[in-house]
């Protein structure tokens, strides 16, 4: 079963950006989607943005194009996610998430991240 | 984009009640709508995907109906666990949208 392990909790300067990883442990990516889905303190789900790492090709929501950038290594099973111009409202916990069946489909996020907490402050 | 909303954004239940949460999509998605658990301080847990197929581990109390634009999520009978938030979310096309939650609450 394969679990998914993301990079620790950062602080990070407003206009800076952030990189945070999401690796796979007991397995590979094989077809699966990652997806980044981010909770702002006391707010709902947002989906950021997502990958197949086997054909490497990211889509990204229109809010966050531009400003994210989602790769995948698969030979490390590592998928990340970097976000730059950080601003105030990007403080947030950041989960990666897979989905079985592609970014689309019939299938939910069936295993999630511990979830990183990206702080952005002066 | 398609927007998903969530009736109501918080209810308050006892142990043993039996619980049932909408969700509305902005447009037909079939039944590409998955229902997702929160607990404070964790990440989502995956209960219910395309529409009412229930999440290998997720106890049978927890079932799913609706295609379309319209979906239920129920809960037959309240465990003290089952107090949590819960969301609902399209996957058929993208950007992947989430409703805005619905809060559980022990009355």
């Amino acid at each position: 079963q394969v679990q998914l392990v993301q990079s620790g909790a950062e602080v990070k300067k407003p206009g800076s950006s952030v990189k945070v990883s999401c690796k796979a442990s007991g397995g590979t990516f094989n077809s699966y989607a990652i997806s980044w889905v981010r909770q702002a303190p006391g707010q709902g789900l947002e989906w950021m943005g997502g990958i197949i790492p086997l054909f490497g090709t990211p889509n990204y929501a229109q809010k966050f194009q531009g400003r994210v950038t989602i790769t995948a290594d698969e030979s490390t099973s590592t998928v990340y996610m970097e976000l730059s111009s950080l601003r105030s409202e990007d403080t947030a916990v950041y989960y990666c998430a897979k989905s079985p069946g592609g970014l689309t489909g019939r299938g939910g996020m069936d295993v999630w991240g511990q979830g990183t907490t990206v702080t952005v402050s002066s | 984009d398609i927007q998903m909303t969530q009736s109501p954004s918080s209810l308050s239940a006892s142990v043993g009640d039996r619980v049932t949460i909408s969700c509305r999509a902005s447009q037909s998605i079939s039944t590409f709508l998955n229902w997702y658990q929160q607990k404070p301080g964790k990440a989502p847990q995956l209960l219910i995907y395309a529409a009412s197929s229930l999440q290998s581990g997720v106890p049978s109390r927890f079932s799913g109906s609706g295609s379309g634009t319209d979906f239920t999520l129920t809960i037959s009978s309240l465990h003290p666990e089952d107090f949590a938030t819960y969301y609902c979310q399209q996957t058929y096309n993208t950007p992947l949208t989430f409703g805005q939650g619905t809060r559980l609450e022990i009355k």
